[in-house]
């Protein structure tokens, strides 16, 4: 059974970095596109950043573009967010999720893990 | 770039039918994809590729898609339906866009 745990949330200031993990279990990431999506709180679901199942492309939304890098280690079966130069509105629930193949949709969700950006 | 657009909110008596619509310029021409999202939970696909029913989701979930309008359909809403409901789609396959949720309040 496919499963995602995404961990790395926490309290951070502004300007500050953060790195975000998503573990997966039940399945291998390099044969799936993998996203991450963000929620503030009371919003709706923000797409955040996506990598394609060879790992060669990664798309970003414009909020986040030149700011969030997503990378993931094959041999950990794990996804990545890294997120540099945060600001208050960066402030959400980050939600990994699986794509069902590759530009598809989304068939597997993580619980999601908490950033919180504030001085 | 590509927008769709929800209602902020539908309501349904119960054991009635409820229809959340997802717009878009030609959206027909687009596969769309339906979440639900119970509050503090992760969301969950409800209906892929327009009205295909992940296994596991009641037959009362069902979709369509034509024109610049997509329609996902609980047949004999139950209180535990109320949920926020969210479409997507691919933009030119670089980008993924939600819409805005619908909140499904069954009185």
């Amino acid at each position: 059974q496919a499963q995602l745990v995404e961990s790395g949330g926490g309290v951070v200031q502004p300007g500050r970095s953060l790195r975000l993990s998503c573990g997966a279990s039940g399945f291998t990431i390099n044969k799936y596109g993998m996203h991450w999506v963000r929620q503030s709180p009371g919003k709706g679901l923000e797409w955040v950043a996506v990598m394609s199942k060879d790992g060669r492309n990664k798309y970003y939304a414009d909020s986040v573009n030149g700011r969030f890098t997503i990378s993931r280690d094959n041999s950990n079966n794990t996804v990545y967010l890294q997120m540099n130069s945060l600001r208050p509105e960066d402030t959400a629930v980050y939600f990994c999720a699986k794509d069902y193949y590759d530009r598809s949709y989304m068939d597997v969700w993580g619980k999601g893990t908490t950033v919180t950006v504030s001085s | 770039s590509y927008e769709v657009t929800q209602a902020l909110s539908v309501s349904v008596a119960l054991g009635q039918a409820a229809m959340i619509t997802c717009g878009g310029d030609n959206i027909g021409y687009k596969n769309v994809h339906w979440y639900q999202q119970k509050p503090g939970q992760a969301p969950v696909l409800v209906i892929y590729r327009d009205s295909s029913r992940p296994s596991g989701i009641p037959e009362r979930f069902s979709g369509s898609n034509s024109g610049n309008t997509a329609t996902l359909t609980i047949s004999r809403a139950q209180a535990g339906d109320e949920a926020d409901y969210y479409c997507q789609v691919w933009d030119s396959s670089t980008r993924v866009i939600f819409g805005g949720g619908t909140k499904l309040t069954v009185l």
